[in-house]
């Protein structure tokens, strides 16, 4: 079991750019949640998945950020015309369909806009 | 909304002695489940307890907590720090319905540094 596998492992990024984030969730898991990290606001939710669909994405910036999950394999986060207050680790995290509602994490993107 | 709060930002501690970091919460759910996760350092968050049943102590690791819903608490002890518990924790909160896995609602943090 590789778990969560999270690519790019780090990436910068110019401002007004584009970046893009991926995750590969742990197979056979059915939720996919997506956080962000930083020092000064810690961990915070963005949005989630379950069996590729999408559950509540409460925490997403809502003007340049997106997320989607094309298939159980993969999902991405997107964000458009990045600034550097997007400066941060995102974090990938899946869980299966159990009860356990263990969540496990992947290594993060970390993400520097210049 | 929910919201979890965790009081100690950082905690200092001679290895050999108790720890204990509080966390609180507030939810309207009435069966929360509650988490501590752990970071060392440039690594990703890892699950270290979790629990939903009222008044229950639940151990993993030399640590333990107990889930207080009347006090809607889930403060995390040990009792002899290790050089190895430097690091920071997190209280997270989840609301789940029928049982799946629903997002996670984390205090602050508590960075815990254990010397010799």
């Amino acid at each position: 079991n590789a778990g969560v596998i999270q690519t790019p492992r780090h990436k910068v990024t110019g401002k007004g750019q584009e970046a893009t984030l991926w995750c590969e969730p742990i197979s056979g898991h059915s939720a996919v949640f997506w956080y962000r990290q930083t020092i000064v606001q810690g961990l915070e939710f963005l949005t989630y998945f379950r069996n590729q669909a999408p559950i509540d994405d409460s925490g997403m910036p809502k003007e340049r950020f997106s997320a989607q999950m094309p298939n159980q394999s993969h999902s991405t986060l997107k964000i458009q015309s990045t600034q550097p207050q997007d400066s941060a680790v995102y974090l990938c995290a899946s869980s299966d369909w159990g009860g356990s509602a263990e969540q496990f994490f992947g290594p993060g993107t970390r993400l520097t806009v210049l | 909304g929910d919201s979890v709060t965790q009081t100690e930002g950082l905690v200092t501690l001679t290895e050999g002695l108790p720890v204990m970091l509080n966390c609180t919460y507030q939810t309207i759910y009435s069966n929360p489940f509650l988490f501590w996760y752990v970071q060392h350092l440039n690594e990703s968050p890892r699950l270290l307890l979790k629990s939903f049943t009222d008044n229950k102590r639940t151990e993993h690791q030399g640590f333990h907590a107990t889930l207080h819903k009347s006090s809607s608490s889930f403060h995390l002890q040990k009792s002899s720090a290790q050089l190895s518990d430097s690091a920071l924790y997190y209280c997270a909160l989840s609301t789940l319905s029928g049982g799946l896995s629903g997002k996670l609602t984390f205090g602050e943090g508590t960075q815990v540094t254990v010397i010799s």
